[in-house]
């Protein structure tokens, strides 16, 4: 399967402890874009990479996340010090810079975080 | 400025039947606008997009209907089948490639 990749598919973790998710784009492409989605509503925006420039960060993105993507390919989100509100699903989507597909956004199957 | 409303919040059609899903937009500098369906579990995949420069645009049983003026687009899902049955979220961005904008969802439900 070549599409977007994302783990873990599933987080319990307790209040106050810290995550991190990966999300592994299609290969080549030069986006990447990390959403919230919670239950019953459309995705949120967080985040967005070209390359490995963080191009542009939501409100939404307090100072407990942090993402990065360090060689311009795979992107890891980190929340600190995690709250109940963060329960969510979070999902990466990628997306080409030219060609047929250019600039659609693909999605990955996310990653289900249950905050206790 | 940045919101897009999307109704109707759930919908239920028979197999062969019309399904209608409208979205309004507020901010006019939205340039691009998509539809997306997600399946529990799943991950939004994209069925079909349009820009405002064309009012209509037809893939398979799929078509997109944009009235610049009233700033309003909509999905029709021509002869719906159960297949279909899943949540579909509109969308705009400022252009293809920046953030999108979701609207709430629309779960559709088509019977046997």
């Amino acid at each position: 399967d070549t599409g977007v990749s994302q783990n873990p598919r599933h987080k319990i973790t307790k209040r106050g402890q810290n995550v991190t998710f990966r999300c592994d784009p299609i290969s080549e492409h030069n986006r990447l874009y990390w959403y919230r989605q919670t239950l019953g509503q459309g995705p949120e925006f967080l985040t967005y990479f070209q390359n490995e420039a963080q191009l542009e960060k939501s409100r939404l993105l307090s100072d407990r996340f942090s993402a990065e993507r360090p060689k311009g390919s795979f992107s890891t989100l980190e929340i600190q010090r995690t709250e109940q509100g963060d329960s969510a699903m979070y999902l990466c989507a990628s997306s080409p810079i030219r060609g047929y597909s250019y600039n659609e956004q693909f999605f990955g199957p996310g990653t289900r975080l249950t905050v206790l | 400025q940045q919101q897009v409303k999307q109704s109707p919040q759930s919908l239920i059609v028979q197999k062969g039947g019309i399904s209608i899903i409208n979205c309004a937009y507020e901010n006019t500098a939205f340039d691009y606008f998509p539809w997306y369906q997600q399946f529990p579990g799943k991950g939004p995949a994209l069925l079909i997009a349009i820009r405002p420069d064309v009012s209509e645009k037809k893939e398979g049983r799929f078509t997109i209907s944009f009235n610049k003026s009233a700033k309003q687009f909509s999905l029709h899902i021509m002869d719906s089948q159960p297949g279909d049955s899943a949540t579909y979220f509109c969308a705009a961005a400022l252009t293809s490639g920046s953030r999108l904008t979701f609207g709430e969802g629309t779960q559709l439900t088509v019977n046997p």
